[in-house]
Parts: structure tokens; sequence; C-alpha cells
């Protein structure tokens, strides 16, 4: 079945270091990819997401590129805040039937440090 | 502006009592889902439906029932409460459009924290 992997954390940086969150995923076809963070105490959002190979979703600094050959979607930032502080989820969307649904990896968490 | 909720936000309960979690959502979205999140398994699907009166069981769905009477609400239960269902909740629902399937974009509530004892 459709998988994803993450990188396990946690990780720990400081202000403005650059970050990688690896993530790969297993897949039949062409599946979407997401990322989602989700920030101490709420619920999951969407960070970006690309719907097709080579593609690249960006949003608040944070850039991802769908990789076919590699059936990757990295996530990463030049310059991460204290406020980038959150646990990230990679997810890759699962179609079958003619209905959908998101599978996603176990989440890597993120510290930063002033 | 659309939302989605859910309630109670915490609840403490005993071994074997049933509870419902409440999940409302305000989009008008077709689909809802209901997760539950643990240290070391991320998100894991319990069920989810696509549409009023239909209902999906997914990857962790035993101990626990959703049923859908109306577009708004998947109400989660759990018919007799175990301490391996300590958790937290999540509650998500997508549009799944002709236009955005495939590609949907799934709104989480804030989260229920279940305590069992």
């Amino acid at each position: 079945g459709n998988s994803v992997t993450q990188m396990e954390g946690p990780v720990t940086l400081s202000e403005e270091a650059f970050l990688t969150i690896n993530c790969t995923y297993t897949a039949t076809g062409y599946p979407s990819l997401f990322w989602y963070v989700q920030y101490p105490g709420e619920g999951l959002q969407l960070l970006l997401k690309a719907t097709k190979a080579d593609d690249k979703g960006s949003n608040k600094g944070f850039e991802a590129t769908y990789r076919k050959e590699t059936t990757s979607f990295h996530l990463e930032k030049g310059s991460v805040q204290v406020s980038d502080s959150a646990v990230y989820f990679c997810a890759l969307s699962d179609i079958q039937g003619g209905s959908e649904k998101l599978v996603f990896g176990k989440g890597t968490k993120l510290t930063v440090n002033p | 502006d659309a939302e989605i909720t859910q309630s109670p936000r915490h609840k403490i309960t005993e071994t074997g009592r049933q509870v419902t979690l409440a999940c409302h959502q305000t989009w008008n979205h077709n689909n809802m889902f209901w997760y539950r999140q643990d240290l070391g398994h991320g998100l894991r699907l319990i069920h989810y439906s696509y549409g009023v009166q239909d209902t999906n069981k997914g990857e962790v769905s035993d101990g626990y029932s959703v049923s859908r009477s109306n577009t708004e609400d998947l109400p989660l239960t759990l018919e007799s409460a175990a301490s391996s269902q300590t958790s937290v909740y999540f509650c998500a629902s997508s549009e799944s459009g002709r236009l955005t399937f495939g590609t949907d974009t799934q709104y989480f509530g804030p989260g229920t924290r279940l305590t069992v004892l």
C-alpha cells in the first residue's frame, strides 16, 4: 500500500539555520504530496503541497519539490525562526475506487532556539 | 468564517464507559475524517465519511463507531472506553469537489485530548 517515510526527530536548530526534513514515499500512480504543520496545542494545517512531478510547493519561506525519480518531497527552509518550532508531517493523497484520503508520515518535531 | 470545531477539548473518563466526541464543520465539505495522534505513531485514520449516510473504517477502527446524519457533523463514539484509547483525537474535513479531487486540502479541528482511567 501507499506509505510515507520521514526522518526521525526531534530536530533542534539555532535561529537562522538551514532546515531540511526528508520525506520519501511509496505509491502506485502519481499522488499529490503535502506538508502539514502542527503548532503546539493546535490541529494540523496545510503548509504546502505539490500535485505533479517537478512541482514546487512554497509557503512562509518553506519549499518542497516533488521528485518522481527519487520518490521524495523534502522540506527546506533557508533560515528558520523560533516561531517555526512545530511538528511537521509529510503526507500523500491515497486515491482508491473514486475516494480520497491522506496517508501521513509519523511527523518530525522541530525546535528552534534563539 | 467557516471553521471546524471539536468538543469537548479535554475529557477524562473511566474504562468501560461510552464516550462521544463531537465534530462540527461549517465548510459544507463532503468528506470528514477522524484521526488519533499518539507518540511514535503519527496520525492514524479511525473512520471517515464521504457524505451523508456514508461511513468507512480506517486502519484503527476497532472499538470506535461514527454516523453521518447531516453534512456538518461526524460524531465519534467509543463504545466501551479502554486505556489504550487514551489519545488526542483530531477531526478533519475536505471538499473533494470535481476540480480538487486528488489534491484536496484537509482542514483540521483543534483536537480533543481523551484520558481513559
